[in-house]
């Protein structure tokens, strides 16, 4: 079973404060991703990555910054949160080509910004 | 940059009868469009996937229909039950080699037994 394991599930943080979500995935995919969900919005992609060391852009990088330092690890930085970051984050990991695998989605980590 | 419209938002059906629900896209030169379906606390998961040189694909009660002229692709699913409520959400690929896969907004369907 592919396991993509975030952090953590819920977070509380205030205005101004970074922040780390971690997501590690267990299956030796290339590709990482961190998506952000919204009611209404759907999954929209903030960045994502194809190989260590490596990121692109998304729909959505503003207030957002990456790291992939190993294979298996991708971190999403919030340099300095703001209440309209309140959401839920999603990391997925797959192999091959970027846009034609299957998704495996982490369990979420919910983010509050007061 | 790609786009993808879903609808309906909701859909509420009974028990045993079809859904449908419909996604168009605009770039023409997306090439995969799968579906997912994230159940009530859980992740998302791939229920099925088509890619443009297949106009429809079926896997028992749940089917994908492709339309690359009109683009627009259409999620089926016969003979609903109560664990097929769930949000679905289609996306499309942008086409290029490190293209990303852009979401629609999602339909959150309601099984009433």
């Amino acid at each position: 079973d592919v396991k993509v394991t975030q952090s953590s599930r819920y977070l509380v943080k205030r205005t101004g404060e970074k922040v780390f979500l971690e997501c590690v995935q267990d299956m030796d995919h290339e590709n990482m991703f961190w998506y952000r969900q919204d009611p209404g919005l759907g999954l929209r992609l903030i960045y994502f990555s194809y190989d260590v060391k490596m990121k692109e852009k998304g729909d959505i990088p503003e207030g957002y910054s990456v790291s992939r330092e190993k294979k298996e690890r991708f971190s999403l930085i919030l340099e300095s949160a703001s209440t309209n970051q309140t959401s839920m984050y999603l990391c997925a990991s797959s192999f091959g080509q970027p846009n034609t695998g299957e998704l495996f989605f982490g369990e979420g980590s919910r983010l509050t910004v007061l | 940059g790609e786009n993808v419209e879903q609808h309906p938002s909701t859909l509420s059906v009974q028990e045993g009868d079809s859904a449908v629900i419909k996604c168009t896209y605009s770039d023409s030169a997306s090439n995969y469009f799968p579906w997912y379906k994230q159940e009530l606390g859980k992740r998302p998961q791939l229920i099925i996937d088509i890619r443009s040189n297949v106009g429809e694909k079926k896997d028992q009660r749940i089917a994908v229909t492709l339309n690359k002229t009109a683009k627009h692709f259409s999620l089926h699913i016969t003979e609903t039950q109560p664990e097929d409520s769930a949000v679905y959400f289609c996306a499309a690929s942008s086409g290029t080699s490190y293209g990303k896969l852009t979401f629609g907004q999602g339909t959150i369907l309601t099984v009433h037994p």
